[in-house]
């Protein structure tokens, strides 16, 4: 199966932009997923497909996609970001079909 | 809307059989979406076990394929997964979740909603 790679931690300013990437060979097949999982609670959808967000995610979450890398954008970063991201995408290499995970992103906001 | 939740036994001993049962609220597990478990051993990231579809059809991680069944009860509205030979690296939270697909991009996948979670710790 398919793996995607991630930075292990990023750190942004308060109110700076920041993008944490995804890479992976399954990304030139199918769209990332984006979550939020703070400590102790389950991960939150942030971003899906090409540049989608759920209702109730402020509009300063965005997402893009090129090649084999997907990347997540937060312009202007809150103290509430500060959380671990995950990405994930569907993955269907050689005659496996299934699910794959980044292994998480740490943002801390200075 | 729907919403997801995770019940079984939060200790289960080495070489045991681990079992857990997601039971869906607000919809029909026979909708055309696939549901899967998903876990995260402590301090460590996300981890895809598996995915099943109402009719049954299913789908593994490779890693864990051999120890890993998830099953479908539609009368009940309720997914499960036993996880066999269990040791100590198979604690972790457990989450069930319910992954969705666009119909009009091709390609377009993610899971909405996660269950809460349910710790399951394999000690003796």
């Amino acid at each position: 199966s398919s793996e995607l790679t991630q930075d292990p931690a990023v750190s942004v300013a308060l109110g700076q932009t920041v993008r944490i990437t995804c890479q992976g060979d399954s990304l030139r097949s199918y769209y990332a997923s984006w979550y939020q999982q703070k400590p102790g609670q389950a991960p939150v959808l942030v971003i899906y497909g090409k540049n989608n967000r759920p209702s109730g995610i402020p509009d300063r979450f965005s997402g893009s996609s090129s090649g084999n890398t997907a990347s997540l954008t937060i312009t202007g970063a809150q103290a509430e970001d500060e959380a671990d991201y995950y990405c994930n995408s569907r993955d269907s290499s050689g005659n496996h079909q299934g699910v794959v995970f980044g292994g998480g992103t740490k943002l801390t906001v200075l | 809307q729907v919403q997801l939740q995770e019940s079984g036994p939060g200790l289960v001993k080495p070489s045991g059989t681990l079992s857990l049962t997601c039971a869906v609220s607000g919809g029909s597990i026979s909708s055309s979406n696939w549901w899967s478990w998903v876990r995260q051993p402590p301090g460590k990231g996300l981890e895809w076990i598996g995915e099943i579809y109402h009719s049954g059809s299913t789908n593994y991680n490779p890693s864990l394929k051999s120890r890993v069944t998830i099953s479908v009860d539609k009368s009940k509205n309720q997914f499960s997964l036993k996880l066999s030979s269990v040791t100590a690296a198979d604690t972790a939270v457990y989450y069930c979740a319910r992954l969705l697909s666009s119909m009009a991009v091709a390609g377009t996948y993610w899971f909405d909603p996660w269950g809460q979670g349910t710790l399951v710790t394999v000690s003796s």
